[in-house]
C-alpha cells in the first residue's frame, strides 16, 4: 500500500493560465475523488469517479474546471484561465466501492494564484 | 443542505489532559458521521465513524458517540499525547455508498508535554 500520490505538491501560477494536477490512487482502488480545501475550512466536495466514469460533480466545479481518469486509474483536475479565488489546496482521496467508508487522501497540491 | 458545526479552536491542552472536541450536524435522513484526523505533513485519516444513532466509534482511544436527539458526535480521549497535536474534522455523509462527506471547518489540537 503506497498510499494516494499527488503531483505536483506546490503550483504557483499566473492569473489566466491553465493548471494541471495529476493523482495517483491506491492501486485497487476503484473510487477516486477531489476535494478542495481553503485555508482555515474544511474540505469541500468537487467531483468522483467510480472507475472510469465520473458519476457526481459539485456546483462548486465551474465550467473552467474538468476532471477525467481515463483508464480507470490516475486521475487529472485541469483548471482552465485560473482566478485568484482558484488558490486553495486541491485534495485527491480514493476508496473501494465494498468500503467506501474509508476514504484514503493523499497530502494534496496546494495552488497560489497570482 | 446538509452542514457541520465544529468548536473553533485552536486548542491547547497539556499531556494527559482530558480531551473533548464539540460537533453537531445539521442533516436530512440518517446520515453516517464520521471523525477524520490530520496530523502535520500528511493527508487526512480516518479516524472513526459511527453509520446509525447511539453507535459509539472508537479508535486509538478516541471515541464518539452518534447522537440523534441532540445532533451530535463529540469527539473524546480521556488523557492526551503529545502525538496527538493535529487538525481534526468532523464530518457527515448523507448518502449510503457515495461518500459524498461533508466536512466542518476542523479543530486544531496542540497538546503541550
Amino acid at each position: 500500500d503506497t498510499g494516494v500520490s499527488q503531483d505536483p505538491r506546490h503550483k504557483i501560477t499566473k492569473r489566466g493560465q491553465n493548471v494541471t494536477f495529476r493523482c495517483d490512487p491506491i492501486s485497487e482502488h476503484n473510487r477516486l475523488y477531489w476535494y478542495r480545501q481553503t485555508l482555515g475550512q474544511g474540505p469541500e466536495f468537487l467531483t468522483y469517479f467510480q472507475n472510469e466514469a465520473q458519476l457526481e460533480k459539485s456546483r462548486l466545479l465551474s465550467d473552467r474546471f474538468s476532471a477525467e481518469r481515463p483508464k480507470g486509474s490516475f486521475s487529472t483536475l485541469e483548471i482552465q484561465r485560473t482566478e485568484q479565488g482558484d488558490s486553495a489546496m486541491y485534495l485527491c482521496a480514493s476508496s473501494l466501492w465494498t468500503r467506501a467508508e474509508k476514504l484514503f487522501f493523499g497530502s494534496g497540491t496546494q495552488l497560489s494564484v497570482l | 443542505g446538509n452542514s457541520v458545526t465544529q468548536m473553533e479552536g485552536p486548542v491547547t491542552l497539556s499531556e494527559e489532559a482530558f480531551l473533548t472536541i464539540n460537533c453537531t450536524y445539521t442533516a436530512t435522513g440518517y446520515p453516517s458521521l464520521f471523525w477524520y484526523v490530520q496530523y502535520p505533513g500528511e493527508g487526512l485519516q480516518l479516524l472513526l465513524k459511527a453509520t446509525k444513532a447511539d453507535d459509539k466509534g472508537s479508535n486509538k482511544g478516541f471515541e464518539a458517540t452518534y447522537r440523534k436527539e441532540t445532533t451530535s458526535f463529540h469527539l473524546e480521549k480521556g488523557s492526551v499525547q503529545v502525538s496527538d497535536s493535529a487538525v481534526y474534522f468532523c464530518a457527515l455523509s448523507s448518502i449510503q455508498g457515495a461518500q459524498k462527506l461533508v466536512f466542518g471547518q476542523g479543530t486544531r489540537l496542540t497538546i503541550n508535554p
